[in-house]
């Protein structure tokens, strides 16, 4: 058990720009979850998936927002059109079926910096 | 609206003391699971202690022990013999079970121990 892992850990890019963060969960799980957390706030829920399955998308994840799980395995979370309000802390996190209690495995997060 | 409050945005302590860490919460499930979980300074987010809402007995882990009072929607965590490792923001989380896979956030407090 390698634990949740996510690609970059930082991510400095300039208004306008695309970005595209990745998520690697834990082996054994088949839920993903993406979540947003800026300065002084607690994450917020931004998409899920089961497997390959995006299942439920919060009204936070803008069109400029895309998210994927091909193969529910890693997947990936991509902002185009970057607005500096966009600059978050950006958390992974995954869990099982049989993960006891509903508890979610957090990856380390991205940070974006949009200037 | 499920939503969760934490009203102490920092704390104090002292090594070695014990402290009380406030959480209200608001869903109008009554089949769910509360969660606080432990963010310390650039680490991942990791879980301190989880509470099933069906379970009248309260949860404890080692040092860590939650006062969960359902009536009231309230869901404290007690930290004794403070550690310095302890130093943390430090959020109060709820999921609701066969619904959203959503966890909803509080804001956080963020904890400090001191030597």
């Amino acid at each position: 058990d390698t634990g949740v892992s996510q690609d970059p850990r930082h991510k400095i890019t300039k208004r306008g720009q695309n970005v595209t963060f990745r998520c690697d969960p834990i082996s054994e799980h088949n839920r993903l979850y993406w979540y947003r957390q800026t300065l002084g706030q607690g994450p917020e829920f931004l998409t899920y998936f089961q497997n390959e399955a995006q299942l439920e998308k919060s009204r936070l994840l803008s069109d400029r927002f895309s998210a994927e799980r091909p193969k529910g395995s890693f997947s990936t979370l991509e902002i185009q059109r970057t607005e500096q309000g966009d600059s978050a802390m950006y958390l992974c996190a995954s869990s099982s079926d049989t993960t006891r209690g509903y508890e979610q495995y957090f990856g380390p997060g991205t940070r974006l910096t949009v200037t | 609206a499920q939503t969760v409050t934490q009203s102490q945005p920092e704390m104090s302590v002292q090594e070695a003391e014990t402290v009380t860490l406030s959480c209200t919460y608001d869903t109008s499930e009554s089949n769910y699971y509360l969660f606080w979980y432990k963010q310390p300074p650039s680490r991942q987010m990791i879980l301190v202690i989880r509470q099933e809402a069906y379970k009248q007995q309260n949860a404890t882990e080692n040092r860590f022990s939650v006062n969960f009072q359902k009536a009231a929607k309230s869901f404290s965590l007690k930290i004794s013999d403070s550690q310095l490792g302890d130093t943390a923001m430090y959020f109060c989380a709820f999921i609701t079970q066969g619904g959203s896979e959503k966890l909803v956030f509080g804001k956080g407090t963020k904890l400090t121990v001191n030597p």
